[in-house]
């Protein structure tokens, strides 16, 4: 049982490029979210999914897009990498409810902006 | 002010010792509670729900205070395997829609 699997681990851009962050959860969970992490920042939520189809803003969603076309997935993409964009992205998967309930997270995606 | 707040330590604590930390949140219509864990360059993990009754799991307990909005983490007998950044993490709803993480507090555990 893998769990959540994000692609790639790391990655430099140049300024301007673009690239998609991949998420993959084998835990049919239907809720999935990304996360950037920042020194003295904390966990900021970018972009949320209830389930397949859907997709919802978080709290810095400017610079990125989602999409979720298979409850397995989720990709988070960068239109245009600018410097500020320089982050740990954590992708994270749920179920609505339940005991016990809590997020499973990827190992991170290190991505530096250059 | 942050939604959720916590001190970021470091708490330096001999092996053995017991430590606690607090966490106040600032909704006070927030409905989940949690306690994670996070590893130095690892992804955070779930150590914990909190419930209105407190609640405890082997060296660790936590309890939650509604009326003045904080949560505490109380470790026990401290291990060097304790040594860790711990995340607050609190949600709007019941169920797991929309947490908001603390920016953690980090522990040593010191030999």
């Amino acid at each position: 049982n893998a769990g959540v699997t994000q692609t790639p681990k790391f990655r430099v851009l140049k300024t301007g490029q673009s690239m998609t962050l991949l998420c993959a959860q084998d835990m049919n969970h239907e809720y999935m979210y990304w996360y950037r992490q920042d020194p003295g920042m904390g966990l900021r939520l970018i972009h949320y999914s209830v389930g397949e189809g859907t997709t919802a803003k978080g709290e810095v969603p400017d610079g990125y897009n989602v999409s979720r076309l298979k409850k397995q997935n989720f990709l988070l993409g960068l239109e245009s990498a600018a410097p500020s964009q320089t982050s740990v992205y954590f992708c994270a998967s749920s179920f609505r409810t339940g005991p016990n309930y809590g997020y499973t997270f990827g190992s991170g995606t290190r991505l530096t902006v250059v | 002010r942050k939604e959720v707040e916590q001190d970021p330590g470091p708490f330096n604590v001999p092996e053995g010792a017991t430590v606690a930390f607090n966490c106040t949140y600032s909704n006070s219509a927030s409905q989940s509670f949690f306690w994670y864990r996070q590893d130095c360059r690892k992804e955070p993990k779930l150590l914990m729900s909190v419930y209105s009754s407190g609640n405890e799991d082997g060296r660790f307990t936590a309890q939650l205070n509604r009326a003045s909005q904080y949560i505490s983490l109380l470790i026990r007998d401290s291990k060097l395997s304790d040594s860790a950044t711990y995340l607050c993490v609190v949600g709007r709803n019941f169920g797991n829609e929309k947490l908001t993480f603390g920016t953690g507090t980090r522990l040593t555990i010191i030999p």
